[in-house]
């Protein structure tokens, strides 16, 4: 079946400018994970979606970065006012939903590379 | 506050012998624990998770992860250990009281093995 795509592959932007990274989680996964991977380190969480709502945005750095899933599947990350320190891989990642005590894994999906110029 | 140890940027094995790579974990309560594995212009791929239960976990292509609590580690190992094996591996943790959350990864190690 079809895994967590994200697009685009690849983003250029100019210091300033607004951009949107999109992301389409595996069918029927009601968890969605966005987090940001920098040169020569792990991924580094910013928001997590529970169907529709955030249930936990505590990894967005400032009040420029803002995700959203309105229907409960595609999330698209928006990032206002890009700075050079923006620059990055951005990550999506999915789940099943969680039963009892089991904690389904997160299923990756290729990344936007960003770059700010 | 949660965090992932893996104390080794690089670990270089020979084809055919075994491999450990090397995480510690600080966590509050019992953690769950994972491994995944990055390959260039790949995204990341699970290889395996510690829940509960036997603290030997066994995963993906091989790999199997020792769950040790009182050292709080969980280092990764392969018996025999294949040159297609090299690729940056990631060791990450959540806190064990949420079935669904935010997962911690270390800042990874790369795995190249050699012919």
């Amino acid at each position: 079946g079809a895994g967590v795509s994200q697009t685009p592959s690849n983003k250029v932007t100019e210091k300033g400018k607004y951009v949107e990274l999109r992301c389409d989680p595996i069918s029927g996964h009601t968890a969605l994970y966005w987090y940001r991977q920098s040169l020569g380190q792990g991924p580094e969480f910013l928001i997590y979606f529970q169907g529709t709502g955030a249930a936990d945005d505590s990894g967005l750095p400032n009040d420029r970065f803002f995700a959203v899933r309105p229907e409960g599947s595609v999330s698209t990350l928006k990032i206002q006012r890009t700075e050079r320190g923006d620059s990055a891989v951005y990550l999506c990642a999915s789940s099943a939903q969680p039963t009892g005590t089991s904690f389904n894994e997160q299923f990756f999906g290729p990344g936007t590379r960003l770059t700010v110029l | 506050a949660q965090s992932v140890a893996q104390p080794e940027d690089q670990v270089n094995v020979a084809e055919g012998n075994p491999l450990t790579v090397k995480c510690t974990y600080s966590v509050s309560g019992n953690p769950y624990l994972f491994w995944y594995v990055q390959y260039p212009n790949r995204g990341l791929q699970f290889l395996l998770k510690y829940i509960t239960g036997d603290n030997l976990v066994k995963g993906s292509y091989g790999f199997e992860a020792e769950f040790n609590k009182s050292q709080t580690s969980f280092h990764l190992k392969k018996p025999s250990a294949l040159v297609s094996d090299s690729a940056l591996y990631f060791c990450a943790v959540t806190p064990g009281y949420s079935s669904a959350s935010k997962i911690i990864f270390g800042s990874g190690t790369r795995l190249s093995i050699r012919p």
